[in-house]
């Protein structure tokens, strides 16, 4: 199994410009989750997915939207970027929600210029 | 609101000892899942230790373990004989109830000296 991959690992934009956040898993895991990791706040919940259709909001969802047409795939788009936008993103799944175990993506580094 | 806090944003410790993280949350609700995560340098989030809250032994793995104590709703990560590669930020997190939403506390930054 490859996990829970992420692309790219790096982006840089400008702001304005949109963008999509690739990640995908291999595992048939229902859950899924996107979070953004900011210096000193930890990691905040953006949105996550219990299943192929179903997507709801977490803490920050202002500026990203999310979709989840298969298992495999949930890909998280910025609209119009902003500064405020520029974090660390991982993504993560899980074979239950509540208290199954979070595996973790390696993360985008994105730079909002 | 449902929060963790993580009270010491970095530790030091020398190698072979032992070393404590703190953490706190609030909850109303009476079953949870806590959760450590570790996040070395290369970024990579790796699951540490994990406790139900209906279960009142504490949690182990290996070198690792955990106090939990509901009604003052603490949830510190003890390690034992600490290498140099437990030099990493720790964050302590919990999914409250039913929900899906895994919440994190701020960190503990831990660096391990020889």
């Amino acid at each position: 199994n490859a996990g829970v991959t992420q692309t790219p690992k790096f982006q840089v934009l400008k702001t304005g410009q949109s963008m999509t956040l690739q990640c995908a898993q291999d595992m048939n895991h229902e859950y899924m989750s996107w979070y953004r990791q900011d210096p000193g706040m930890g990691l905040r919940l953006i949105h996550y997915s219990v299943g192929a259709g179903i997507t709801d909001q977490g803490e920050v969802p202002n500026g990203y939207n999310v979709s989840r047409s298969t298992t495999e795939d949930f890909p998280l788009r910025l609209l119009s970027a902003a500064p405020s936008q520029t974090s660390v993103y991982f993504c993560a799944s899980s074979y239950s929600t509540s208290g199954g175990e979070r595996l973790f993506g390696p993360g985008t580094r994105l730079t909002v210029l | 609101a449902q929060t963790v806090t993580q009270s010491q944003p970095e530790m030091s410790v020398q190698e072979a000892e032992t070393v404590t993280l703190s953490c706190t949350y609030d909850t109303s609700e009476n079953n949870y899942y806590l959760f450590w995560y570790k996040q070395p340098p290369s970024r990579q989030m790796i699951l540490v230790i994990r406790q139900e809250a209906y279960k009142q032994q504490n949690a182990t793995e290996n070198r690792f373990s955990v106090n939990f104590q509901k009604a003052a709703k603490s949830f510190s990560l003890k390690i034992s004989d600490s290498q140099l590669g437990d030099t990493a930020m720790y964050f302590c997190a919990f999914t409250p109830g039913n929900t899906d939403k895994l919440i994190f506390g701020t960190g503990t930054r831990l660096q391990v000296f020889p």
